[in-house]
């Protein structure tokens, strides 16, 4: 039963356009949202998130958007850059729980 | 800089022949996880520790262990390891909220 779900395995941007990565959830009880990217060889780094009494966060190039009835958020990256290129994790969880449900990950490839 | 570190960060190890990985922290978070990631997969949590309360995953074989000694210490046990347990070990930390941080994980390989 995968509870988070990221449908796109992949996504190449061009240089200087926007990224869209996208996670669907199926848990109504998730009230906390976050998104990690992930370099080779290395162990992901949180880069925002939102709660759900929000329907949007910012901070910087990335925005973070939250569609609670249909149980989707996407993160957008604008500008997109070269450095950008890594695997993205979407997340979430519920207050209490101490634990972060992971989607598959997204692997997003910038092309100058 | 406040880290949280693995060692090492790659493990060589043989079928069968227990193996240790280690994660600490300077954090001084409350709680500490160990997740394992395959491939292409979602890091899938294996159990963690909220101060010494220990909590396993339903479905994490009773081939893995973990020992906490210490706020800034955890371990993570192997004692039989299988090919099929080849993969990146990830610890992370987080001060009792939503984030965690996570180490630079370590790279098993079973031969």
């Amino acid at each position: 039963d995968q509870q988070v779900k990221q449908n796109s395995p992949s996504l190449s941007v061009q240089e200087g356009r926007i990224s869209i990565l996208n996670c669907d959830y199926t848990n109504s009880m998730f009230d906390y949202f976050l998104w990690y990217k992930k370099y080779p060889a290395e162990g992901p780094t949180f880069l925002i998130s939102i709660s759900s009494i929000k329907d949007k966060n910012e901070d910087g190039r990335f925005t973070v958007f939250l569609n609670k009835s249909a149980k989707h958020l996407s993160l957008h990256i604008v500008p997109s850059q070269p450095g950008d290129s890594a695997v993205y994790f979407c997340a979430a969880s519920r207050q209490g729980a101490q634990k972060l449900v992971f989607g598959q990950g997204t692997r997003l490839t910038i092309n100058p | 800089d406040a880290m949280v570190i693995q060692n090492p960060r790659y493990q060589v190890t043989q079928f069968g022949k227990p193996v240790t990985l280690s994660c600490s922290q300077t954090l001084n978070h409350n709680v500490m996880y160990w997740y394992q990631q395959k491939s292409s997969q979602a890091p899938k949590l294996l159990f963690h520790y909220y101060d010494k309360d220990f909590n396993n995953e339903a479905d994490t074989p009773d081939n893995f262990q973990s020992r906490r000694p210490n706020t800034s210490f955890c371990f993570l046990d192997i004692r039989s390891p299988g090919l099929g347990d080849a993969a990146m070990y990830l610890c992370a930390t987080s001060p009792g909220l939503y984030e965690q941080y996570f180490g630079p994980g370590t790279r098993l390989t079973v031969t």
